[in-house]
């Protein structure tokens, strides 16, 4: 079955990095899309990023263009987010995703879920 | 940036009963609209896309409609594991955009 674990969250001073991983398991890592998804305590949800099966492609929310940076690993079913110079709304639970689409046509909408990292900023 | 809203912000239903969501694009989206259900302390579910599209395993009392600017999620009769937050997507614009959510508890 499909399994996403996210790790790396954690408390961190504003200004400061952190790098979120996300392991995946249970199918062909290298032929889907994944997301990056946030959500601040009490609020809704966040799309953060996405990159496509290969790496080649990949899309920004507005709100982290420039700070971060998503990328993955094929070769070991990882997906990273680095994120830099970080805010204290940045605070938030970030979820890795699996885009529904699959190969070159990503659909942009997610199918799978993990259950999320925090991350707190906070001095 | 396409702005998504959602109304009501909260619905108390009955068990049993019909409840209406519904999910406004602030430009047309076409049918790049899917929906999510969301328990507390979980991940969210996906339920439907391309507006009207049960996603695998969805029960058939989850339907949605619309097109354009103006969608619609409709639960036919809530169950006890209905009661949760629904929140709207939109896909056809980078960047992709949630709606605040719903939240439908119990009445």
């Amino acid at each position: 079955q499909v399994q996403l674990v996210e790790s790396g969250g954690g408390v961190v001073q504003p200004g400061r990095s952190l790098r979120l991983s996300c392991a995946a398991s249970g199918f062909t890592f290298s032929n889907y899309a994944m997301h990056w998804v946030r959500q601040a305590p009490g609020k809704g949800l966040e799309w953060v990023a996405i990159i496509s099966y290969d790496g080649s492609n990949k899309h920004y929310a507005d709100s982290v263009k420039g700070r971060f940076t998503i990328s993955r690993d094929n070769s070991k079913n990882t997906v990273h987010v680095q994120t830099n110079s970080l805010r204290a709304e940045d605070t938030a639970v970030y979820y890795c995703a699996r885009d529904r689409g699959s190969g070159r046509v990503w659909a942009a909408f997610a199918d799978y879920w993990g259950q999320g990292t925090l991350v707190t900023i906070s001095s | 940036e396409i702005v998504m809203t959602q109304s009501p912000a909260s619905l108390s239903v009955s068990p049993g009963e019909r409840a209406t969501l519904s999910c406004r694009a602030s430009q047309s989206v076409s049918s790049d609209l899917a929906w999510y259900q969301q328990k507390p302390g979980q991940a969210p579910r996906l339920l439907i896309y391309g507006a009207s599209t049960r996603a695998t395993g969805i029960p058939a009392r989850f339907s949605g409609s619309g097109s354009g600017t103006e969608f619609t999620l409709t639960i036919s009769s809530l169950q006890s594991e209905d009661f949760a937050v629904y929140s709207c997507q939109q896909y056809n614009n980078w960047p992709l955009t949630f709606g605040p959510g719903t939240k439908v508890d119990i009445k």
